[in-house]
């Protein structure tokens, strides 16, 4: 099976910067990706790694090891509009379907 | 934005009746998805398309069969509902590594 552990909930201020982690179990991992889902609204796609290493978005970023099963998504300069549900996902070798994490919902307060 | 919609956006039934909720893109992406989101459970694969009928089940498939007789859409039916089902219910299409997700819908079945 599939599992992955992402923290429930983190709480921030406006300004600073964040890291939400993501550790994966997973049979033939191809890749992580993350998503943003603000309240009553779509998830809507922000990364994906398949190679270990940071990727670079505006103000987000997000990291994956291979080896260490283990992901992550930075975000800097912490806006009150960061506030919002952060999704992880792997994709398997082989599929297109994704099995994404329970989510981490974030609270950025001024 | 990718062009996918939901119908209907919000239905209330009552446990023992059919429902069927439409899926529908402009983007001519092969794969498309129905996923449902309860608190506490993140985003859960209900069932999976993968061309003009070749679907599969995903996690949470009992209780739900699909169709897609056209690329453009995917219906996700509830043959007799029961209130386990009451839920929000995204669809999603995919043309590769990313997901772009619909509005959802919000489904209660008293």
């Amino acid at each position: 099976g599939q599992s992955l552990e992402q923290p429930s909930e983190v709480t921030a201020v406006e300004g600073a910067i964040v890291q939400i982690n993501c550790t994966y179990q997973t049979s033939g991992f191809y890749g992580l990706s993350w998503y943003q889902q603000h309240d009553g609204g779509a998830p809507t796609f922000l990364s994906y790694n398949a190679l270990d290493g940071l990727e670079e978005t505006g103000r987000f970023s997000s990291f994956l090891s291979r080896s260490d099963s283990y992901g992550y998504l930075l975000l800097q300069e912490l806006q009150m509009k960061d506030s919002a549900s952060y999704f992880c996902a792997v994709a398997r070798a082989g599929s297109y379907q994704l099995t994404f994490g329970k989510g981490t919902k974030l609270s950025v307060i001024p | 934005d990718a062009g996918i919609t939901q119908s209907p956006r919000h239905k209330v039934t009552e446990t023992g009746t059919p429902v069927t909720l439409r899926c529908h893109q402009t983007e001519n992406h092969r794969y498309m998805y129905w996923y449902r989101q309860d608190p506490g459970h993140g985003l859960r694969l209900i069932h999976y398309s993968y061309g003009v009928k070749d679907t599969d089940k995903g996690e949470v498939s009992d209780g739900y069969s699909v169709s897609r007789s056209k690329t453009e859409d995917f219906l996700l039916t509830l043959e007799s509902a029961t209130s386990s089902q009451t839920s929000v219910y995204f669809c999603a299409i995919s043309g590769g590594s990313e997901q772009f997700f619909g509005p959802g819908t919000r489904l209660t079945v008293l």
